[in-house]
């Protein structure tokens, strides 16, 4: 089983500054299969990234994702009020077919 | 607009059984995998189980397996999880989501309801 690690636990950002939060997985992972969500307090996960990099419909282009093999990382280029939530990455594996969440990034203003 | 609707969600004893549903609407609901994911009082999402879109195929988590079944209804756009020999550690919001289909190769879970609360509790 492909285990998701997410860094950091919890990352304290301000309004305008980039955020950068990681996934690392225990062994390497198919590029078509990693995507990252965002969930709001009280809502319900939204995807924003599928595919390492493939914005999802309506995602704004201040969400980018990036990596290959083991590492991958979602990138807001620039903060707004809304962002702050937490983040989940998950993987995919096809044999036996398991889809796999991260423990979550909490991303809170500073 | 794609919209799923859970429902059946409720307080059951440690062992009882509970079954919950999804209403799609929106879109082509018999073209789509369907899956459901559940999420622990204040925890992560954790993946439950997906049903191909002509209930052909189906895989579970193994948290889950032998004991919930996963079934749906394409002339209903009814996605449901019959949930059998319930524990406490089964207590959360349980949702269910659309698979992603972008033409290609990708894996993951487009859209989803807001979840219905299964508390497992005597």
């Amino acid at each position: 089983e492909i285990v998701l690690t997410q860094s950091p636990g919890t990352l304290s950002l301000s309004p305008g500054e980039r955020a950068t939060l990681s996934c690392r997985a225990s062994q390497s992972v198919s590029s078509s299969s990693l995507a990252w969500f965002q969930q709001r307090p009280g809502q319900a996960p939204r995807l924003l990234i599928y595919g390492v990099s493939s914005r999802a419909t309506d995602i704004p282009d201040r969400f980018s994702g990036s990596g290959s093999g083991t590492d991958f990382t979602l990138t807001i280029s620039r903060l707004e009020p809304e962002d702050f939530a937490v983040y989940y990455c998950q993987q995919y594996v096809k044999s036996p077919v398991m889809y796999t969440f991260g423990q979550g990034t909490q991303l809170e203003i500073k | 607009q794609v919209q799923l609707v859970e429902s059946g969600g409720d307080v059951v004893q440690p062992g009882r059984s509970l079954r919950l549903s999804c209403t799609g609407s929106g879109f082509t609901f018999r073209a789509h995998a369907m899956h459901w994911v559940r999420q622990a009082p204040g925890k992560g999402l954790e993946w439950v189980a997906i049903l191909s879109y002509d209930a052909m195929n189906q895989y579970y988590a193994d948290s889950v397996k032998g004991r919930f079944t996963i079934s749906r209804d394409n002339s209903k756009n009814t996605l449901y999880l019959q949930m059998n020999s319930l524990r406490a550690e089964d207590t959360a919001v349980y949702y269910c989501a659309r698979d992603l289909y972008c033409g290609g190769d990708c894996y993951s879970l487009d859209h989803w309801g807001q979840g219905t609360l299964v508390t497992v509790s005597s």
